[in-house]
């Protein structure tokens, strides 16, 4: 199985700051990668495919980037509404497998 | 409106089965794959299954393999999940997604919760 670990587990940004997450894989999964955000007591929304491709509805300010084992999705500057947790999704190979989750705090 | 709406969730006790469905609508639903995923209280997102566009491919986690049955049926535009032998580790919100190669998991149902308790 391919682990996915995010770090950090939390992170408490003021608005309009840059927040970024990482995702290392346990094994190379080239750019098959996907990000998502997760707001209390909704499904979880894609964000990010395939690395780095952006989702048509989803703001500018979230950006993906990495291949093989390292990743990153990179909120360029904060805003209230993005208080969430963000998980990110290999589907390189069975089982896909979810990181254990960024939970984002608004200061 | 592209939707994917989950049911048949409820509780159960231990040993017991629930079937839940997938009932999709808004898109051409023999072009994609559907997942399960699930989320236990509190925690993170679990892959738990998946079918491909004719149901003649399945596939599943260790953790229920054997336990549940991933089906779909085309004239009903909706995927099913017989889960059997349940346990109280298998209580969890359980969603279901579509996928498609160009897509990837792209849209999800609300979720359906599945409580195992005596």
């Amino acid at each position: 199985e391919n682990v996915l670990t995010q770090s950090p587990d939390f992170q408490s940004v003021t608005p309009k700051e840059k927040v970024t997450i990482t995702c290392r894989a346990s094994q190379s999964i080239g750019s098959s990668l996907h990000w998502y955000q997760q707001k209390p007591d909704q499904s979880p929304k894609l964000l990010i495919k395939f690395a780095s491709q952006s989702i048509s509805g989803v703001p500018s300010r979230f950006s993906g980037s990495g291949s093989g084992t390292d990743f990153t999705l990179t909120i360029s500057s904060l805003e209230a509404e993005d208080a969430a947790a963000y998980y990110c999704l290999q589907t390189s190979g069975l089982p896909w497998t979810f990181g254990q989750g960024t939970k984002v705090e608004i200061k | 409106e592209v939707r994917l709406v989950e049911s048949g969730g409820g509780l159960v006790q231990p040993g017991g089965s629930l079937r839940l469905s997938c009932a999709a609508s808004g898109f051409t639903f023999t072009t994609y794959w559907i997942h399960w995923v699930r989320q236990a209280p509190g925690k993170g997102l679990v892959w738990v299954s998946r079918i491909n566009t004719d149901g003649s491919t399945t596939n599943y986690a260790d953790s229920v393999k054997g336990r549940f049955t991933i089906s779909r049926d085309t004239a009903k535009n909706t995927v099913y999940l017989q889960m059997n032998s349940l346990r109280a580790e298998d209580t969890a919100v359980y969603y279901c997604a579509r996928v498609s190669t160009p897509s990837g998991m792209d849209v999800w149902g609300q979720g359906t919760t599945v409580t195992v308790s005596s």
